[in-house]
């Protein structure tokens, strides 16, 4: 089920720059995770944060999740062509089923 | 929407059987399909792309002798957890990506428990 929404739904930028993505939610989570999926192709995990974190960093990726607001932001910093693809926050619910946000499509322009 | 089911949707097995997860797309044509598997607490992970009438494509670390797939027809992928073990119990979760688009329909997951 889809419960997450994502902004924006597409953004397009030039190779090098940041981008940010946003995700809200509705009710408690346990973590929320992030993901990638290039067109055509299965998804895949890039960052879970747990309801008790504020922030987390891998590479050139940083998540934020603020509990208060029930929101979470994707930056990638030094965005890459290969960057270009979807992503997607995830919340678990009490039942740890992943309920997930619409999607945002990155494009990477070089 | 598309429509993906499992079965069974939830099964308990003795360590060293092996255990079948059948995947079914009931109202489209799927040439491709993707396995996860999800622990407690933890996040979806990609397994392996099944695609029909071929091999599967594994993901780094996921043992192919252990997870063995089969896509034989355009509405039905298998995933055989082969001599199970408790360490492999885990919620498994089948997916399919419509052509030209990104959209991915779940199914609804099997949970294995294994004793």
């Amino acid at each position: 089920s889809q419960q997450g929404e994502e902004d924006p739904q597409a953004l397009s930028i030039q190779e090098g720059e940041n981008a940010t993505m946003n995700c809200s939610y509705k009710t408690s989570i346990n973590n929320l995770q992030w993901y990638r999926q290039n067109s055509g192709r299965g998804l895949v995990h890039l960052i879970l944060i747990r309801s008790n974190e504020r922030e987390k960093h891998s590479g050139r990726l940083r998540v934020t999740l603020d509990t208060s607001k029930k929101s979470s932001s994707l930056l990638i910093t030094a965005s890459r062509a290969a960057d270009t693809a979807s992503y997607f926050c995830a919340t678990d619910d009490s039942n740890y089923q992943l309920i997930w946000g619409a999607g945002t499509k990155l494009i990477i322009k070089p | 929407g598309a429509v993906v089911s499992q079965h069974p949707s939830w099964v308990i097995c003795k360590s060293g059987t092996s255990v079948k997860i059948e995947c079914r797309s009931l109202d489209f044509q799927a040439t491709t399909m993707f396995w996860y598997r999800q622990f407690p607490k933890q996040s979806l992970m990609l397994m392996a792309t099944s695609n029909e009438g071929s091999k599967a494509t594994y993901e780094q670390g996921v043992e192919k002798d252990k997870f063995l797939i089969n896509h034989a027809s355009l509405t039905l992928s298998t995933l055989t957890v082969t001599s199970a073990h408790p360490e492999d119990s885990s919620f498994y979760i089948c997916s399919h990506a419509t052509s030209g688009t990104d959209t991915q329909y779940f199914g609804p997951g099997t949970r294995l428990t294994v004793l």
